[in-house]
């Protein structure tokens, strides 16, 4: 079965710039696996942040964006701030249906 | 403004029958593009997609749920479902419900995403 792989936790200091990434247990991830970033505080439903690999949602700040770095997608948070401290998800498309990474636990400090 | 509210009992004994409802306001289940799913998150793990419903009732399951899960569609009442059968302490979950949509260019796919979610409902699956 295939798994998205995500880094389990990073940090980052306030102003800093973090690149958290997608990537597959076996293959790389390339823009057909539409790949999109969704932000979930404690207690809150996840929030939409990046779909179809780098098109940002309604209302999310300019100092997120995606991409893809070599054969994994990408979450980059330039001038990262307090309340980007959250966990973050990336959901591939692989036709069959969707499969959510494991997440990464952003620590902003 | 698309509004997702799930809805349904907060426990649940095992071996019995989990039912949830997901009512949605603002936009109609039965617009093309969009497919009504459904998403659980075990206390402190992250997120696994469970299945999704387009309006026209075809379904597709995750692999490792798909022979207890069931999910339909209500089109009169604006509303999709979640049953997920012979449950166990390992089922406790938030459950969400959400709207994918699928973007498409002259017929071709372009993306896929969700956009909308609810607000999650704790489903605890004790006796």
């Amino acid at each position: 079965q295939t798994v998205v792989t995500q880094e389990p936790s990073f940090s980052v200091s306030p102003g800093g710039t973090v690149t958290l990434t997608c990537g597959l247990s076996s293959g790389s991830v390339s823009t057909s696996y539409y790949p999109s970033w969704y932000q979930q505080t404690p207690g809150q439903a996840p929030r939409t942040l990046i779909y179809s690999t780098n098109t940002r949602s309604s209302g999310v700040p300019d100092r997120f964006s995606g991409s893809i770095l070599g054969n994994k997608a990408a979450l980059t948070i330039t001038g990262a701030q307090a309340d980007d401290e959250s966990d973050y998800y990336c959901v591939l498309y692989m036709g069959s249906g969707m499969v959510f990474g494991g997440g990464t636990k952003l620590t902003v400090l | 403004q698309v509004q997702l509210q799930e809805s349904g009992p907060g426990l649940v004994k095992p071996s019995e029958t989990l039912s949830l409802t997901c009512t949605v306001s603002g936009g109609s289940v039965s617009s093309g593009s969009y497919y009504w799913s459904w998403i659980r998150q075990p206390p402190g793990k992250g997120l696994e997609w469970i299945g999704y419903i387009y309006y026209s009732g075809s379904t597709n399951y995750n692999p490792s749920l798909k022979s207890r899960v069931t999910i339909s569609v209500d089109t009169s009442k604006n509303q999709f479902s979640l049953k997920l059968s012979s449950v166990t302490a390992a089922d406790t979950a938030v459950y969400y419900c959400a709207r994918a949509v699928e973007e498409r260019n002259w017929g071709i796919l372009t993306g896929w995403s969700f956009d909308y979610w609810g607000q999650g409902t704790l489903v605890t699956v004790s006796s």
